[in-house]
């Protein structure tokens, strides 16, 4: 069946570092891959999302490409920002089900 | 902007107690879905829900779970004769036909003691 595996947290970064939290799946067919991030007492926010091989998402700064040859879709930020610690969860839509495959889901702690 | 909403934020129940969590989704949305996570584990598919039936469920969603849609707004998750393993953060989402994109309640933490 479908699986998605993310990099084991926690991760702590100081203000401005580089960040990379790593994201691998199994899946039949042609999957869509999403980031969704989760701040303290809210829910799952979408932050961005990839439906295609090499297709790139990004928003507020982070980016992901969906990368087929090594199934991966490792989010990144340039620049990390305080306001940026949250859990991050990679997550994918295999086939012609709906249903979201996620990950153990990362927590970021970014120190100013 | 148009948000899920989810009732109770936390629920506490005794072992063998029957719990409703709600659900209010996004209003024009057509799917509509509920995930659990566990403290510590992934967050995993219960059910989807379409055109008023189950499209897709788990094998977590054993005959003790239900949903309904009951009136057009809300849509619930019943569990009868809880379990401690039910004790998770259960999360409601729903969808428009439009996009794959999922929205996300802020959840419900259910403590079965």
């Amino acid at each position: 069946g479908d699986s998605v595996t993310q990099m084991e947290g926690p991760v702590t970064l100081s203000e401005e570092a580089f960040l990379t939290i790593n994201c691998t799946y199994t899946a039949t067919g042609y999957p869509s891959l999403f980031w969704y991030v989760q701040y303290p007492g809210e829910g799952l926010q979408l932050l961005l999302k990839a439906t295609k091989a090499d297709d790139k998402g990004s928003n507020k700064g982070f980016e992901a490409t969906y990368r087929k040859e090594t199934t991966s879709f490792h989010l990144e930020k340039g620049s990390v920002q305080v306001s940026d610690s949250a859990v991050y969860f990679c997550a994918l839509r295999g086939g012609s089900n709906y249903k979201l495959t996620f990950g153990k889901g990362t927590l970021l702690t970014v120190n100013p | 902007e148009p948000e899920v909403t989810q009732t109770p934020s936390h629920q506490v129940t005794q072992m063998g107690q029957e719990v409703i969590l709600r659900c209010v989704p996004i209003s024009n949305h057509l799917y509509f879905y509920w995930y659990r996570q566990i403290l510590g584990q992934k967050v995993e598919f219960l059910v989807s829900f379409y055109n008023n039936e189950i499209s897709e469920k788990s094998e977590i969603f054993d005959d003790r779970f239900s949903v309904e849609r009951p009136d057009g707004s809300n849509f619930t998750l019943k569990i009868r004769s809880t379990k401690l393993e039910d004790s998770a953060m259960y999360f409601c989402a729903s969808q428009d036909r439009a996009t794959d994109t999922q929205y996300f309640g802020p959840g419900t933490r259910l403590t079965v003691l």
